[in-house]
């Protein structure tokens, strides 16, 4: 149990496009759902927490209206990077915490690349 | 855009040897610690956590200490696998008693197993 779903695991858009990024809690309801990017050989950097049925807070330096999130149910947050460019190429990754005894759980993560 | 590349430290060792990963964490008030391991192209799965009212917790193959008066963590590994090569991560997050806040990443190091 407890698992995270992510979709797509990869895309690939055009610089001008937006992109949308799933993440669903499969078999528990999330409240609060955490997305990160990741840039290659370095550490996960949180962008945002996003929470059900309110805005996301975004942490400091993240474009909130780059970067737009809804968590429209207990089940689903998505993630949609608006006129992307090649700089927002990167791996995105969301989590959610389960229930007590669960700890963060990852999902697998999306790999975007603007060309 | 992408920070300019730090690269990961590195650690490499021979199948059937222990591994010490180590990890210095930045906020005194944080009370719950977790390492995670990051196959490439994968979320983080979690492997250890401990609270702050403890320095020492074992698990399957893993123990992770903790030192509170430095802030440091770190994992060890034993007998260490082909499977185990990674990349390794704590987190670090203060919950203040309350739900589960955001977790901070650490820098993340590279284990690479040698048969």
């Amino acid at each position: 149990g407890a698992v995270v779903s992510q979709h797509p695991s990869w895309v690939i858009c055009k610089s001008g496009t937006s992109v949308k990024i799933e993440c669903r809690s499969l078999d528990f309801q999330a409240t609060t759902m955490f997305w990160y990017r990741q840039f290659p050989k370095q550490s996960l950097m949180l962008m945002a927490t996003s929470n059900e049925g309110s805005k996301a807070t975004y942490e400091q330096g993240v474009e909130k209206d780059k970067f737009l999130i809804n968590h429209a149910s207990l089940t689903l947050s998505t993630l949609t990077v608006t006129s992307a460019h090649p700089e927002d190429s990167s791996f995105y990754i969301c989590s959610a915490i389960p229930g007590q005894g669960y700890g963060y759980t990852f999902g697998s993560g999306t790999r975007l690349t603007v060309v | 855009g992408e920070s300019v590349g730090l690269h990961l430290p590195t650690l490499s060792v021979q199948e059937g040897d222990n591994s010490i990963i180590n990890c210095a964490y930045s906020n005194s008030a944080s009370d719950y610690f977790i390492w995670y391991k990051q196959e490439s192209g994968k979320g983080p799965q979690f492997i250890i956590d401990i609270r702050s009212n403890m320095d020492k917790r074992q698990g399957q193959r893993v123990t992770v200490l903790l030192n509170k008066t430095v802030k440091h963590l770190s994992l060890q590994i034993a007998a260490t696998q082909p499977g185990d090569s990674a990349v390794y991560f704590c987190a670090e997050n203060y919950a203040g008693g309350t739900s589960y806040g955001k977790l901070t990443f650490g820098q993340g190091t590279i284990l690479t197993v040698h048969p």
